[in-house]
């Protein structure tokens, strides 16, 4: 199980920090990641971090803005997201990848909600 | 970057019938790293398909896969009324990208 919590309604320029706690499964060994959706909109990956001391990824899109970072011994995942804009608006999902590495996801919560608005 | 290019946008469908949504890359890329995604109103995507044909856990076998090299296919037989979702292709090379999805619908 993938509990996302931290979305909420933020100013352009704002700051939040997502987080995921996991369950179920040996955290440590697996890709974990985060991948948004934009209201009526597909599907857009934007952050992966490697399991077992693997490394951290971004899309072009949040490079240098958002930061991934996990808490092993916490099972959980976050997503520290700074100088946030309009078009961050989306619900993020928090995924789990089958394997140590790479960024497919087999699992999936269920999404909490970032809107940026003044 | 690899794009992927979903067609049709939208299909329309009968319970009973077969589906072929294809996903067509910009570029060829190694290993088969191309996997499908189910996508419901109000819900998480589910992982159905990886490496281009091989089923996830507890998919069951009317959802198929193919393809390779830029063209790649999902199939689904005998189509079931809780099919009719939003399906996604996505290349999980490095990085992931997604296609903008095909529309299911009766």
């Amino acid at each position: 199980q993938l509990l996302e919590s931290g979305g909420g309604l933020v100013q352009p320029g704002g700051s939040l920090r997502l987080s995921c706690v996991a369950s179920g499964f040996t955290f440590s060994d697996y890709a974990m990641g985060w991948v948004r959706q934009a209201p009526g909109k597909g599907l857009e990956w934007v952050s992966a971090f490697g399991g077992s001391g693997g490394g951290t990824y971004y899309a072009d899109s949040v490079k240098g803005r958002f930061t991934i970072s996990r808490d092993n011994s916490k099972d959980t995942l976050y997503l520290q997201m700074n100088s946030l804009r309009a078009d961050d608006t989306a619900v993020y999902y928090c995924t789990k990848g089958p394997w140590g590495t790479g960024f497919i996801w087999d699992y999936w919560g269920q999404g909490t909600l970032v809107t940026v608005s003044s | 970057e690899i794009v992927l290019t979903q067609s049709p946008g939208t299909l329309s469908l009968s319970p009973g019938e077969s589906a072929t949504l294809s996903c067509r890359a910009s570029q060829t890329f190694s290993g088969n790293y191309l996997a499908w995604y189910q996508q419901k109103p109000g819900q998480a995507p589910r992982l159905l398909i990886y490496g281009a044909s091989s089923r996830a856990a507890d998919i069951p076998d009317r959802f198929s896969g193919s393809g390779s090299g830029t063209d790649f296919t999902l199939t689904i037989s005998r189509l079931e009324p809780e099919d009719f979702a939003v399906y996604y292709c996505q290349q999980y090379g490095s990085p992931g990208t997604f296609g903008q999805g095909t529309k299911l619908e009766i």
